[in-house]
């Protein structure tokens, strides 16, 4: 299995541009999560999926962030406008299910967002 | 709310020792799930160690071993013979049963010197 894949690895970007980050979560894995990493805040959940479906979003700025998940094998997540405090390391992972050992989380890469 | 604790913001340890990476946690719900994540230099997080609170042995993948101490909300990972490349930093994390999603500790760095 290739995992879950993230791109792009790396984004610089003005601020007030719109950036788009992509992920692709393990087949068959029915909840998907994008997490914010900082040096401050540590991890943060921003919002997830359970089989397409928005389940909690209260940890994402509703203004400028958005999160989709069209189908089961892609899922992006929107900053428009971006802003220099949006800086930080975006997580996805995937997981196969809500209980026990299944909710073992694996990780994407990350995407380094530097907003200038 | 729940809360993870990782009070040891460095650990240094030689190689070849064996170190205890503290975590506590703070949960009402008597079923949950405890986990921890290791995250090099290079960023990506990989998954270590999962131990459920139903679970009547401590967890043990290869030189990773869990010190789960129910009553004292203590989930401590353990890694025997420190390896250089054990170099990282270590995630605490928790799901109590209600929920979907896992709640991190801020993390612990852990260094190996030769």
């Amino acid at each position: 299995d290739a995992g879950v894949i993230q791109s792009p690895r790396h984004e610089v970007t003005e601020m007030g541009q719109e950036v788009t980050l992509r992920c692709k979560p393990i087949s068959g894995h029915d909840y998907l999560f994008w997490y914010r990493q900082t040096m401050m805040q540590g991890l943060e959940l921003l919002v997830y999926f359970n089989n397409k479906a928005v389940m909690d979003d209260s940890g994402m700025p509703k203004d400028r962030f958005s999160a989709k998940m069209p189908n089961a094998s892609f899922s992006t997540l929107k900053i428009q406008p971006s802003e220099p405090r949006d800086s930080a390391v975006y997580f996805c992972a995937s997981s196969l299910g809500p209980g026990g050992p299944n909710m073992r989380y694996t990780f994407g890469s990350g995407t380094r967002l530097t907003v200038v | 709310a729940q809360k993870i604790t990782q009070t040891q913001p460095g650990m240094f340890v030689q190689e070849k020792e064996a170190v205890t990476l503290d975590c506590t946690y703070d949960t009402s719900d008597p079923s949950y799930g405890l986990f921890w994540y290791k995250q090099p230099s290079s960023g990506e997080m990989i998954f270590l160690i999962y131990q459920g609170s139903y679970d009547q042995q401590n967890a043990t993948e290869g030189r990773y071993s869990l010190n789960f101490q129910k009553a004292r909300k203590s989930a401590n990972l353990v890694i025997s013979a420190s390896q250089l490349g054990d170099s990282a930093m270590y995630f605490c994390a928790m799901r109590p049963s209600g929920y979907s999603t896992l709640t991190f500790g801020k993390g612990t760095m852990l260094l190996v010197s030769p």
